[in-house]
C-alpha cells in the first residue's frame, strides 16, 4: 500500500496568493483528517471527514481556510488568501472506519508564506 | 477541547538508560488511547492503541500501560538507543470524538 499521499511536499508562496494542498487517503479508509503543526501549538486538528462528509470543522482557523472531499480518494485544503502566519506543516491522515481509530499520516506539506 | 497532558515536555538520557513518560487524559467518556512516535522531518507513526483498563502493550523495548479509571498511560523504553530519539505523542479519543493529541515528549538519547 502506498500510504497516505500528499502534494506538494513543499510550497513557497507570497502573501495573498491561493494555496491548495492535496491528499489521497489509504484506499478503503473512510475517515480523513487535516492537521496543522506549528512550534507554538503542536499538532492541531483542522477538520475531519467521515465517508466524504465533513464532521467537524471547528478547528479551521478562519474563513480563509476551506476543505473539500469530493470523493473517497481525494481531499483538498485551500487557503485563500494566504498569510505569513499560515506557514506550517500540514498533515493529512486517514483511518479505516471510525474517527476514533488509529490514524495513518501522510508525509506532510511544508508551507512557507512570504 | 479535551485536555491531554504529557510529561515531561523533553527528556535527555544516555544510551542504555531506561525511561518512561506520562500521558494524562479525561477519565470519562473513554474510547481509546493511542501512542505515536514522531521522528524529526517525518510524520507520526502509530505505536500502540489501547482500549481496556489495565491494557499493556509491548513492541520490542517499548511498552505502554493504561489506567482509564484515573486517566493516565505510561510509555516505557528499556535500554534506550540513539534511534529511539523522537517525539512521543499520545492521543485520546472519546466516544463520538476524533483523536485529541497531546503536545508530546521529546526524547533525545545520546551515545
Amino acid at each position: 500500500d502506498a500510504g497516505v499521499i500528499q502534494s506538494p511536499r513543499h510550497e513557497v508562496t507570497e502573501m495573498g496568493q491561493e494555496v491548495t494542498l492535496r491528499c489521497k487517503p489509504i484506499s478503503g479508509h473512510n475517515s480523513l483528517f487535516w492537521y496543522r503543526q506549528t512550534m507554538m501549538r503542536g499538532l492541531e486538528l483542522l477538520i475531519y471527514f467521515n465517508n466524504n462528509v465533513p464532521i467537524d470543522d471547528s478547528g479551521m482557523p478562519e474563513d480563509r481556510f476551506s476543505a473539500k472531499m469530493p470523493n473517497a480518494s481525494f481531499s483538498t485544503l485551500k487557503i485563500q488568501p494566504s498569510e505569513p502566519r499560515d506557514s506550517a506543516v500540514y498533515f493529512c491522515a486517514s483511518s479505516l472506519r471510525r474517527i476514533q481509530e488509529t490514524q495513518y499520516f501522510g508525509p506532510g506539506t511544508r508551507l512557507l508564506v512570504l | 477541547i479535551l485536555n491531554v497532558e504529557q510529561s515531561p515536555q523533553s527528556l535527555h538520557v544516555q544510551e542504555g538508560d531506561s525511561t518512561n513518560f506520562t500521558c494524562s487524559f479525561p477519565s470519562s467518556n473513554f474510547y481509546a488511547l493511542h501512542w505515536y512516535r514522531w521522528e524529526t522531518a517525518k510524520s507520526p507513526e502509530a505505536l500502540f492503541v489501547m482500549t481496556l483498563n489495565g491494557d499493556e502493550k509491548k513492541k520490542g523495548r517499548i511498552s505502554a500501560t493504561l489506567n482509564t479509571k484515573e486517566g493516565y498511560s505510561y510509555l516505557y523504553i528499556k535500554g534506550s538507543q540513539p534511534e529511539d530519539s523522537a517525539t512521543y505523542l499520545c492521543a485520546f479519543s472519546g466516544s463520538g470524538y476524533a483523536l485529541n493529541f497531546g503536545k508530546g515528549t521529546s526524547l533525545l538519547v545520546t551515545p
